[in-house]
């Protein structure tokens, strides 16, 4: 079955600290990964997606095929990064499955 | 454009009311999708709509739940009667076609159905 993981929930880390939200999924064939985030009160939208392979707002995802997982990093956080962050690998078809998400609170 | 557009923006019913949340997608795509937000259970895909037509329901938790697409400008998500744990976001999203490409999200809807 296809599967999604963000193991942490919650994530907790202080201003100027490095920052890296876990991702790992279950799936076959070659998903395409996305990240979205979703700012307080505000839409979901696309932060990265794997295969336009950019840097946004300084954060970046690394495809590791092997280990299944697509997580996200940042050298240093800041204090708008604050967010819900979800991961969505996209199989081709139609459906994303989301991940449960994982709350970053960046700490003044 | 102005976005995947979403009404209304929040919603406060009684337990057995119907609700009916409203979505625009964006003009050109064809393939619309309705969400549920929850702390427990985070993004669930209720259903999903391509050029108009409902593909997979499988999402849709009962019977009280259903959703229509009369045009490519228009879906509804309707609950009848509503319940006290159906109390949500409600996120509808639009991509213009059927490949691996971005979602866009509307603001949701708020529901809480007291």
């Amino acid at each position: 079955a296809q599967r999604v993981t963000q193991p942490e929930k919650l994530l907790s880390v202080f201003k100027g600290a490095p920052v890296e939200l876990k991702c790992n999924y279950s799936y076959s064939g070659s998903p395409e990964l996305f990240w979205y985030v979703q700012y307080s009160r505000q839409r979901l939208q696309l932060l990265l997606r794997h295969i336009s392979r950019e840097s946004i707002k300084g954060f970046t995802a690394d495809l590791n095929k092997g280990e299944t997982s697509f997580h996200l990093k940042k050298p240093f956080a800041q204090e708008e990064d604050s967010a819900m962050y979800y991961c969505a690998p996209d199989s081709g078809t139609y459906k994303y499955i989301f991940g449960t998400g994982t709350r970053l609170k960046v700490l003044a | 454009d102005a976005g995947v557009i979403q009404s209304p923006r929040h919603e406060v019913t009684e337990m057995g009311q119907e609700v009916t949340l409203r979505c625009k997608p964006i003009s050109g795509h064809n393939s619309l999708f309705w969400y549920r937000q929850t702390m427990m259970r985070g993004l669930e895909l209720l259903i999903y709509f391509n050029n108009n037509v409902p593909i997979d329901d499988s999402g849709m938790p009962e019977d009280r739940f259903s959703a229509k697409m009369p045009n490519a400008s228009f879906s509804t998500l309707k609950i009848q009667p509503s319940e006290p744990r159906d109390s949500a976001v409600y996120f509808c999203a639009s991509r213009p076609g059927q490949g691996q490409e971005t979602q866009y999200f509307g603001p949701g809807t708020r529901l809480l159905v007291l």
